[in-house]
């Protein structure tokens, strides 16, 4: 696609439920983050893949929190047992290639709401 | 430890005013990237500029003017004759050679441009 396009754009949650929000790359692009944007703040990292393989985790808050992108397009990013803490934007963005130059494309986000 | 300080919260301007945004990095790495992005409404990051830590070549883009000074770990953005649509979000971000592309934010400026 012509951008990084994530859905849904807006997640309202039970405290307690699994969420999926989903994140499609801009085709071709070998690196993958997500990021988390607290209300006012600047967007933090969670995770990054380079192709599939998950190369950081660090910034992933808790083992609720799982991401994959298992054939290299595609990720998900997957909280379980949803708390209000959760609720934030959450960023996906790629990039044509590895390393710490590269320019990375970000899409709208997905609001989740956790009520 | 990396860190991205952005101390002005909020901005109010008049179109046609000048106005710089100001961003301090700490890094102990000797190779690294800056970037400023912007964010509008819709939410999507907007990039505008990348430089290496290696170039302090001051840059201009149209009314767009970045000021990188490795001696006061600055790299402070200016934009000239400023336009209402210039409102949105500004972020100042870090990437860090030796952390494979993640970026590292500031809180974020709000610039507010009125007519």
């Amino acid at each position: 696609g012509a951008g990084v396009s994530q859905s849904p754009r807006y997640k309202v949650a039970k405290r307690g439920q699994d969420v999926a929000l989903r994140c499609d790359p801009i085709s071709g692009h070998v690196s993958l983050f997500w990021y988390q944007q607290a209300l006012g703040q600047g967007p933090e990292f969670l995770t990054y893949f380079q192709n599939e393989a998950q190369l950081d985790k660090s910034g992933l808050p808790s083992d609720r929190f799982f991401a994959e992108r298992p054939e290299g397009s595609v990720s998900t990013l997957k909280i379980q047992r949803t708390q209000q803490e959760d609720s934030a934007v959450y960023l996906c963005a790629s990039s044509a290639h590895q390393g710490p130059s590269q320019v990375a494309f970000f899409g709208q986000g997905t609001r989740l709401t956790v009520v | 430890a990396q860190k991205v300080t952005q101390a002005q919260t909020e901005i109010s301007v008049v179109e046609k005013e000048d106005v710089t945004l100001d961003c301090v990095y700490e890094t102990r790495d000797t190779t690294y990237y800056l970037f400023w992005y912007k964010q509008p409404p819709s939410g999507e990051l907007v990039f505008l500029i990348r430089r290496n830590s290696f170039d302090e070549q001051n840059e201009i883009s149209g009314r767009y003017s970045w000021n990188f000074q490795k001696s006061t770990s600055s790299f402070n953005f200016t934009i000239t004759a400023s336009q209402v649509v210039d409102s949105a979000v500004y972020f100042c971000a870090l990437s860090e050679a030796s952390q494979g592309g993640k970026l590292i934010f500031g809180q974020g400026t709000e610039l507010s441009v009125k007519p």
